[in-house]
């Protein structure tokens, strides 16, 4: 079973520059996360999907960030304007309700090798 | 607010020791329970995932148990390995929500 797929895997922007993510899930998996990951801390939900309906985008500064899931399969994460805050890594994460045995339980995460952008 | 705590931040132990990572958290009413592996500069790898209704999940090595009403879970590492060395997270979750994750343990097995 192929995993969560990402591109890129590195960025540097100048701030103020545009940047985007794409994020391909685990085949099947209806719910995709974008999470946010600044050194030395735990993952930060930016926004998770339910097929291509958002379910919770409280966490995601909406003047500058946007995402969409068009035909509920894959993802794109877009920064506009950068800020110097934004440098981290941006994880993308899928999972099913529905459990695969010897492979995954109901609601199991799994996350992509994620993209490191960096904001100069 | 589900708030996740991870004790220690960090272990230096070597190699074929048995070691202990704590987890705890706020909110005793969640799903299931995961915990991660994550390499510096990769992205998160699940090690076991444990659903509300169980006590522990087993895999190899590792063994992972669940104490929900007093919002425990720990991971015990058994006979250590410097392979093993990364960064080792916690994140309980609710059904069909994103997980809360605390900032980590830094393990380090020397050989």
């Amino acid at each position: 079973e192929a995993g969560v797929a990402q591109s890129p895997r590195y960025k540097i922007i100048e701030k103020r520059q545009s940047v985007a993510f794409w994020c391909n899930p685990i085949s099947g998996h209806a719910t995709l996360y974008w999470y946010q990951q600044i050194l030395g801390q735990g993952p930060k939900l930016l926004i998770q999907f339910q097929n291509n309906g958002v379910v919770d985008d409280s966490q995601l500064p909406k003047d500058r960030f946007s995402a969409e899931r068009l035909k509920g399969v894959d993802s794109t994460l877009k920064i506009q304007p950068a800020k110097l805050e934004d440098s981290a890594v941006y994880l993308c994460a899928s999972s099913s309700l529905h459990p695969t045995p010897g492979l995954a339980g109901p609601n199991e995460q799994f996350f992509g090798p994620g993209t490191r952008l960096t904001v100069l | 607010k589900q708030e996740v705590t991870q004790i220690p931040a960090a272990l230096s132990v070597p190699e074929g020791e048995n070691l202990v990572l704590n987890c705890s958290f706020t909110d005793s009413a969640i799903y299931n329970l995961q915990w991660f592996r994550q390499d510096p500069g990769k992205g998160l790898t699940s090690l076991l995932l444990i659903q509300s209704s169980q006590r522990e999940q087993t895999s190899g090595r590792l063994n992972a148990s669940l104490d929900k009403s007093s919002g425990r879970s720990t991971l015990y590492i058994a006979a250590s390995q410097p392979g093993d060395s990364a960064t080792y997270l916690c994140a309980p979750g609710k059904a069909g929500t994103a997980l809360i994750f605390g900032k980590g343990t830094t393990l380090s097995v020397s050989s």
